[in-house]
């Protein structure tokens, strides 16, 4: 079983739409959670980063940290064809981060369509 | 963009030959990866280095070796490379320790092992 599970998708949905992205983790010991999005063709780039529980917000997008169900998600309001791309979640636990290794779900392939 | 470039973006070559994709980067970050991305596996670590000549393996190193002999080079090689090994190679760079563990990623290389 893999540390972090994602659902690949692909997910397609119109323009406008509610977009809601999802992993889950099996390691109790990450406490620093991320969102890459890739674009096709292009190396991944931070979207988003999270300590521990909670929400975070930056515009248009939320993220949020339930440690309890070991669960993170990724929303995104008023989605755009802009937003069409890979999106990774990845994780750290504190002892990793000397290495600052981290550890990603299998991505999930989103399209926004006008 | 981190000043992180990959070298070959494209290379096919044949089974049992070796292959040298080299990383470069200008942000002077201590940290460097090598990541394989496979469909339905999202990003996989095959080795990683702390500092020069300080490498260590990831989940997938088997059949992979690197080297680091300046900072700003990180030389990933397949000795023999096989048909498995057919992917795309990410190198990326980061400043592990930094309060939001950011990895910064190259172009790609794509590798066909024919």
């Amino acid at each position: 079983q893999k540390e972090v599970e994602q659902d690949p998708g692909p997910l397609s949905v119109p323009e406008g739409a509610i977009v809601s992205l999802n992993c889950t983790y099996s390691n109790s010991a990450f406490q620093y959670f991320m969102w890459y999005r890739q674009y096709s063709r292009k190396g991944p780039e931070l979207l988003m980063y999270t300590y521990s529980s909670g929400n975070k917000e930056d515009g248009r997008f939320t993220a949020q940290v339930d440690k309890s169900s070991k669960y993170i998600s990724l929303f995104i309001r008023d989605s755009q064809p802009s937003d069409s791309a890979t999106y990774l979640c990845a994780m750290i636990g504190k002892g990793g981060t000397s290495y600052g290794k981290l550890t990603f779900g299998q991505g999930t392939i989103l399209t926004v369509h006008p | 963009d981190a000043g992180i470039t990959q070298s070959p973006r494209h290379k096919v070559t044949e089974t049992g030959t070796p292959v040298t994709l080299r990383c470069h980067q200008t942000e002077n970050h201590r940290y460097m990866y090598w990541y394989r991305q496979d469909p339905g596996h999202g990003l996989r670590l095959i080795h990683y280095s702390y500092g020069v000549k300080d490498t260590d393996k990831g989940e997938v190193s088997d059949g992979y070796s690197v080297s680091r002999s300046k900072t700003e080079d990180f030389l990933l090689t397949l000795e023999s490379a096989t048909s498995s090994q057919t992917s795309v190679y990410f190198c990326a760079t980061g400043l592990a320790g930094a309060s939001n563990n950011e990895q910064f990623f190259g172009p790609g290389t794509r590798l066909t092992v024919l």
